[in-house]
């Protein structure tokens, strides 16, 4: 068990549907990290948060935004689904240094499963 | 980021040593070298990660070059469990990256009781 929960673990819904994945980090984690993986493009780094600000942008499609609130979890909204967007979402949580930096380990949650028909 | 090579896949025998290898030739002075694993059904997890001297925890060592363009991460008794994708990474410690982890192929290792 990471500490990293996340939730849902299973979604199914439409295309053009919205949904919520929703990361709790560790306790005392100030990072949170968004990773997709699909089947054909591995697993690819989409945001990093730190302490409620965005830090870094990966290959995020303008129709997935993401927020990390107060509490430090962070939530990552899919919009428009297509059938594409199946994939498995990770989050994973640091131990940050000042402004974000971390040359440490990243902890992963066991990730949540979207399938878009 | 700095590119890393490593082979597709690998196999062993259970109880046996594993030396998984990772080409980076152009890793930069301030790159770490991480790496990480991912068992079926879950997300990666963390293994080990070094710098320039040889690293050692209860999971593996990490033995690096001395020019820093490749490194082998060593299991030295590889059992059923161990069977998962290995991923070897750069993360750069400053810059823009903020540590951010990028992820290639990695090397499916499959262990044989």
């Amino acid at each position: 068990d990471s500490g990293v929960t996340q939730t849902p673990k299973h979604l199914i819904t439409a295309t053009g549907q919205r949904v919520t994945l929703r990361c709790s980090p560790r306790s005392g984690d100030l990072s949170v990290y968004w990773y997709q993986q699909s089947l054909d493009q591995g697993l690819q780094f989409l945001i990093h948060y730190y302490n409620g600000e965005e830090r870094a942008k990966g290959n995020i499609l303008e129709r997935f935004s993401a927020q990390q609130f107060p509490d430090l979890h962070s939530e990552l909204n899919l919009s428009s689904l297509e059938l594409g967007d199946s994939a498995l979402y990770f989050c994973a949580s640091s131990v940050a240094l000042a402004s974000g930096w971390n040359t440490g380990e990243l902890f992963f949650g066991e990730g949540s499963r979207l399938t878009v028909l | 980021d700095a590119k890393t090579t490593q082979p597709n896949s690998m196999e062993s025998n259970e109880e046996e040593p594993v030396h998984l290898p990772c080409n980076h030739s152009t890793i930069s002075g301030t790159d770490y070298i991480h790496w990480y694993r991912q068992l079926p059904s879950q997300g990666p997890e963390y293994v080990i990660h070094g710098l320039t001297s040889n690293v050692n925890n209860r999971m593996a060592s990490l033995a690096i070059a001395e020019d820093r363009k490749s490194s082998t991460l060593i299991l030295h008794r590889a059992t059923l469990r161990d069977a998962a994708v290995y991923y070897c990474i750069l993360r750069g410690a400053g810059g823009t990256s903020y540590g951010k982890l990028t992820f290639g192929q990695g090397t499916i290792l499959t262990v044989h009781p």
